[in-house]
C-alpha cells in the first residue's frame, strides 16, 4: 500500500508566474485535501477535492485552483504568484472527506517565490 | 469560527521522562474530534492520538495520552518515556463533526528531547 506522493519537493517561481502542484493520493482513498503551512505556523486548509468535485474551500482567493482526476490524484495551481505564497503545501488524502479513517499526509512541497 | 491554540512554542524533555504539551480551543459545537499531530524534519503530518469529544474516556495510544477537558476546551498531550525519536513539531487540530471536511490546526509546539 503506498503512501501519499507529492511532487516536486522543492521549487522556486518568480512573483507573477504560475504553478502547478501534484498529489498522487493513497490507494483506495477517494479524498484530497490541500494546506499551506507558512513558516513556522500550522496548516491552514485550502480545499478539499472529492470524487472529481470540489467539497469545500478555506480562505483562500480563487487563484488558487484544484483538479482532481478519476484515479483520484490531484493537482493545486496557483496564479499571480505573490511573495506571501511562499509556504510548505501539504497533500492530504483519505477514504471519505470527513476522514473518519484518518488522513495520510503527504512530505509536501517547499515552494519559494521570489 | 474554530479557533486552536497552543500556547507554548517550544518544550524541552530529558530522555526517558514526562512532558505535557498543551492546547485549548474555541467552539459552540458540542460534537467533534480533537487530534494531535507529529512533525518531524521529513515534514510529513503523522497522527499521534485522536479523541472523540462525546467519549469521555480520555484516550491513550502507547506512551501517548491525552488529558480532555471538554468544560475547559483544554485537549493536552502527555508523552511518557520521551524518546529521542519524539522529537519534532506538534499540531493540535480540530476538526467538527458537522462541517467535517477540514482539520483546524494551531500554530504549533517544538519538542526538544535531551540526551
Amino acid at each position: 500500500e503506498t503512501g501519499v506522493t507529492q511532487s516536486p519537493t522543492h521549487l522556486i517561481k518568480t512573483r507573477g508566474q504560475q504553478v502547478t502542484l501534484r498529489c498522487s493520493s493513497q490507494s483506495g482513498h477517494n479524498t484530497v485535501s490541500w494546506y499551506q503551512q507558512a513558516l513556522g505556523q500550522g496548516p491552514q486548509f485550502i480545499f478539499q477535492y472529492y470524487r472529481e468535485e470540489e467539497n469545500g474551500r478555506g480562505n483562500f482567493p480563487p487563484r488558487f485552483s484544484g483538479l482532481q482526476f478519476p484515479n483520484y490524484s490531484s493537482e493545486l495551481n496557483v496564479n499571480a504568484l505573490e511573495l506571501d505564497d511562499s509556504a510548505l503545501y501539504l497533500c492530504a488524502s483519505s477514504l471519505a472527506p470527513q476522514g473518519d479513517y484518518g488522513y495520510t499526509f503527504g512530505s509536501g512541497t517547499r515552494l519559494t517565490v521570489v | 469560527a474554530q479557533t486552536v491554540t497552543q500556547s507554548q512554542p517550544e518544550m524541552s524533555v530529558q530522555e526517558a521522562e514526562t512532558v505535557t504539551l498543551s492546547c485549548t480551543y474555541d467552539t459552540s459545537e458540542s460534537d467533534y474530534y480533537l487530534f494531535w499531530y507529529k512533525q518531524p524534519p521529513s515534514r510529513q503530518m503523522i497522527l499521534v492520538i485522536r479523541q472523540e469529544a462525546y467519549k469521555q474516556q480520555n484516550a491513550t495510544e502507547n506512551r501517548f495520552s491525552v488529558n480532555f477537558q471538554k468544560a475547559a476546551k483544554s485537549f493536552s498531550l502527555k508523552i511518557s518515556d520521551s524518546q529521542l525519536g519524539d522529537a519534532a513539531m506538534y499540531f493540535c487540530a480540530y476538526r467538527s463533526v458537522l462541517y467535517g471536511n477540514k482539520l483546524v490546526f494551531g500554530a504549533g509546539t517544538i519538542l526538544r528531547v535531551k540526551s
